[in-house]
């Protein structure tokens, strides 16, 4: 049972270079989301994804883009990085609202660095 | 905006010792979880907690919720070693119209137990 599954787990990036970080999980889960967490901060959401064929913005959008590929995949891409993403990257999952006790699932991270 | 603050942020506790942790929230929600999260690692699921008063116990941790009052305390009774990490409270914003919940976290409580 692998639940959420983050590639790649490390990445080194230039700055103004694009890269995609990529996400499935395994849970059969509804909902879909992508944090990043800094020191001191906690973690922030980026975006979401509700259901499959839907995506919306969370506290700290900007200079990210989502695409919710599938059910069971949601990936996050940098279009041009710079040093102010430098962060770790959280992917989590969840089942629908109202149904079971509304648990989250966390993927094992992506530690990018921008140079 | 919903807004998480947990206190202390940092605490440092001997072996055998009792403390709580406070978590404060903003806006009303019945839904509240606690991470922990050791160095490099990801989020591990501890306890969630569904409805007012609420109370769950796993080993040497214990949670409760007070919905009214918008505070959880996470508990720790005779602390080992081992339960030095981060701990994290994080609150469920609730049917967002969008169908989907989404965590709102606070900064973390760090906590190391000297042996």
């Amino acid at each position: 049972n692998a639940g959420v599954t983050q590639t790649p787990k490390f990445q080194v990036l230039k700055t103004g270079q694009s890269m995609t970080l990529q996400c499935a999980q395994d849970m059969n889960h509804n909902s879909m989301y992508w944090y990043r967490q800094d020191p001191g901060m906690g973690l922030r959401l980026i975006y979401y994804s509700a259901s499959e064929g839907t995506t919306d913005k969370g506290e700290v959008p900007n200079g990210y883009n989502v695409s919710r590929l599938n059910k069971r995949e949601f990936s996050l891409r940098l279009e041009s990085a710079a040093p102010s993403q430098t962060s770790v990257y959280f992917c989590a999952s969840s089942e629908a609202p109202g149904t079971g006790r509304g648990g989250y699932t966390f993927g094992s991270g992506t530690r990018l660095t921008v140079v | 905006e919903l807004k998480v603050e947990q206190n202390p942020l940092f605490l440092s506790m001997q072996e055998g010792k009792n403390y709580t942790i406070y978590c404060n929230y903003s806006t009303t929600s019945d839904r509240l979880y606690w991470y922990r999260q050791d160095p490099g690692k990801s989020l591990e699921s501890l306890f969630v907690l569904l409805s007012n008063g609420a109370v769950k116990q796993e080993g040497r941790l214990m949670a409760s919720l007070d919905t009214k009052a918008r505070l959880s305390t996470l508990h720790i009774t005779a602390a080992v070693h081992d339960l030095s990490a981060t701990y994290f409270c994080a609150v469920d914003k609730g049917y967002s119209g969008a169908g989907s919940y989404q965590l709102t976290f606070g900064k973390g409580t760090k906590l190391s137990v000297i042996p």
